[in-house]
């Protein structure tokens, strides 16, 4: 059971650098969701999908933008990577149409912008 | 709007000793309630939830906790803590926003667990 993966574990990025959080689930699940958890400040929902096609802001978009090509996968992109960017980032997936159903997370990504 | 109120940053127990972890939450209607577990370096995993009928729900790891409509509240509880126990824990309250499911966290309550 690989549940939801995310590549990769670890990365350093200078600042202006960009690149892609990737995540993938093979549960099948239709609603995918980002993350930042910063310390101190629980979880902040960066983006989220409800389907392959439609993506929707959470609450802290700014400095990010995604894709959801496939009901797999829900790459995360950074342009412009700032200071303020470096946290640990957690990719999460659910069976969305039911507000009783769990979210299954990675294990998460942590990135340092320096 | 939904939101979850964790009132503990950090809770502090000795090995063996029972542990309650507090959760409020305010929300309109009949709410969803999760309580999810985070490992030093892992993501979260869910230790239980609750969606309707009996108050008092039965989790992993020997964990329960007990919805309190009166209160808004579901607290968190185990009768005797071990030293694995250590981790933060974090209260989420689901329901639809706008035609989306969108779970809403509390920030967390980070255990501590003395031997």
């Amino acid at each position: 059971n690989a549940g939801v993966t995310q590549t990769p574990k670890f990365r350093i990025l200078k600042i202006g650098q960009s690149m892609t959080l990737q995540c993938t689930q093979d549960m099948n699940h239709n609603y995918m969701y980002w993350y930042r958890q910063d310390p101190g400040m629980g979880l902040k929902l960066i983006y989220y999908s409800v389907g392959a096609g439609i993506t929707d802001k959470g609450e802290v978009p700014n400095g990010y933008n995604v894709s959801r090509s496939t009901t797999e996968d829900f790459p995360l992109r950074l342009e412009l990577a700032a200071p303020s960017q470096t946290s640990v980032y957690f990719c999460a997936s659910s069976y969305g149409e039911y507000s009783n159903q769990p979210q299954h997370f990675g294990d998460g990504t942590r990135l340092s912008i320096l | 709007a939904q939101s979850v109120t964790q009132p503990d940053i950090h809770i502090t127990v000795s090995e063996g000793a029972s542990l309650e972890l507090r959760c409020n939450y305010s929300y309109g209607a009949t709410p969803y309630l999760f309580w999810y577990v985070q490992s030093p370096g892992q993501g979260l995993q869910l230790l239980l939830k609750y969606f309707s009928g009996d108050t008092l729900v039965q989790g992993i790891k020997g964990f329960e906790a007990e919805f309190k409509r009166s209160q808004s509240s579901f607290n968190l509880r185990k009768p005797s803590v071990h030293w694995s126990d250590a981790a933060e824990y974090f209260c989420a309250v689901g329901a639809m926003t706008g035609g989306s499911y969108i779970p809403t966290f509390g920030r967390g309550t980070s255990l501590i667990v003395h031997p």
